[in-house]
């Protein structure tokens, strides 16, 4: 069945630089979302959007985080510059939307290292 | 803003007992997704449901039709492979946040 991929698995890099992680959305789904799960701990909502846009974001939303879905190609997660506190699993997920009685989907997840 | 409210947080079960998970939600949710966490780190989704009741082997899901404000999760006849992180994740009527539960640490003893 569809899915949504998440390439690479593992990402480390080093704190200050500029990191984007990638998500291959289901094709013909509408809602894009971003998740941050610390090892063992609760599942984060970070950012959902719609129609090229941010439609709400949370307090973990930090101003160095940027979304974007160009020419609806990857939906991608930027952090610049990173910070240690930065290192989790990041969850893609894409959903249909309304109207729709079909679930959202998730990715395997990207682990991001900050050192 | 939208709250999960997820219980037990933690649970210790023998095998071949039942058990029974709940989320409760502060405000009336469109549809509610039960998934299981496992040891390396995966989503593995349940169950979807937008309404009613929905059953697949030993699992068995609700969504509180009428008031839209809670679901359960039920586990009958618990094995060692059910272990893991339950969570749920509700979506809210208006622009589609889905917000998860803090999860229900779930482990089997033979």
């Amino acid at each position: 069945g569809p899915k949504v991929l998440q390439i690479p698995s593992h990402q480390i890099i080093d704190m200050g630089q500029m990191v984007t992680l990638n998500c291959d959305p289901v094709s013909n789904h509408l809602y894009f979302y971003w998740y941050k799960q610390i090892l063992g701990q609760q599942m984060e909502f970070l950012v959902n959007f719609y129609n090229g846009k941010v439609m709400e974001k949370s307090k973990l939303f930090k101003d160095q985080f940027s979304v974007e879905r160009p020419d609806g190609s990857y939906f991608t997660l930027k952090i610049q510059p990173t910070a240690l506190e930065d290192s989790a699993v990041y969850f893609c997920a894409s959903s249909p939307g309304t109207g729709y009685n079909q679930a959202p989907l998730f990715g395997e997840g990207t682990r991001l290292s900050v050192l | 803003g939208d709250q999960v409210e997820q219980s037990p947080s933690a649970l210790s079960l023998h095998e071949g007992t039942d058990s029974a998970l709940r989320c409760n939600f502060t405000t009336t949710m469109r549809s509610v997704q039960w998934f299981r966490q496992n040891s390396r780190g995966s989503l593995i989704s349940l169950f979807y449901l937008a309404s009613g009741t929905k059953e697949n082997g030993r699992l068995k899901s609700a969504f509180d039709s009428k008031e839209r404000r809670y679901s359960t999760l039920h586990i009958r006849d618990a094995q060692l492979e059910d272990s893991g992180t339950y969570f749920c994740a509700a979506a809210n009527y208006g622009n589609e946040k889905i917000t998860f539960g803090a999860g229900t640490k779930l482990t089997i003893k033979p």
